[in-house]
């Protein structure tokens, strides 16, 4: 099994729309949370991170995490074309160095 | 620009021929980090380096080296590359100060194809 799970799509939602993007995780060890965004052909940007539980909000987009159930979602509110890419999760533990963890990345599309 | 720069974009190679990608990050980071991307296994991270002379193994580190001889470059050798080794590179590049999140930056990455 792996250690962080995620849906792998495609998701294709119509512009103006509520996207969710969830990955679950085994390793209770994990304290931060982030999302990347990568379009084709380029490296992962970071969209934001996440310490420990709770919500975190940047604009059209929030970061869940809820800790209990070892699961975090990132909600993209009026959704846009140019919000078409691939999402990633990603998870470190406190320490031992700064290696990432990644899901295997969600594909969205969002239509005209 | 603060960046992160991969060299070449893309190789096609033969199976056994020795080859080496270039990294080099501009903004001063310690902690340095290779990752290779496959469908339906999500990136996992081949080498890491924490510092000047200081490397340590990832999860896939079989048939790669890695070196760090100077704080910028973080080059990753193929010294006989195998078909396995078809895949999408990154470099990552990031400040390292404990106990506090340092965010990794992505270089653009180089595809490779061992044929």
């Amino acid at each position: 099994q792996k250690e962080v799970e995620q849906d792998p799509g495609p998701l294709s939602v119509p512009e103006g729309a509520i996207v969710s993007l969830n990955c679950t995780y085994s390793n209770s060890a994990f304290q931060y949370f982030m999302w990347y965004r990568q379009y084709s052909r380029k490296g992962p940007e970071l969209l934001m991170y996440t310490y420990s539980s709770g919500n975190k909000e940047d604009g059209r987009f929030t970061a869940q995490v809820d800790k209990s159930s070892k699961y975090i979602s990132l909600f993209i509110r009026d959704s846009q074309p140019s919000d078409s890419a691939t999402y990633l999760c990603a998870m470190k533990v406190t320490g031992g160095g700064n290696k990432l963890t990644f899901g295997t990345g969600t594909q969205l599309k969002v239509e005209l | 620009e603060a960046q992160v720069t991969q060299n070449p974009r893309y190789l096609i190679t033969v199976t056994g021929k020795k080859l080496t990608v270039t990294c080099s990050q501009n903004m001063n980071h310690e902690y340095m980090s290779w990752y290779r991307q496959d469908p339906g296994l999500g990136l996992r991270q081949i080498y890491y380096s924490m510092n000047v002379e200081v490397t340590d193994k990832g999860d896939v580190p079989e048939g790669y080296k890695v070196s760090r001889k100077e704080k910028r470059n973080f080059p990753l050798i193929l010294e006989s590359p195998s078909p396995n080794q078809t895949s999408l590179y990154f470099c990552a590049s990031s400040s390292w100060t404990v106990g506090t999140y340092n965010e990794q930056f992505f270089g653009p990455g180089t595809r490779l194809t061992v044929l």
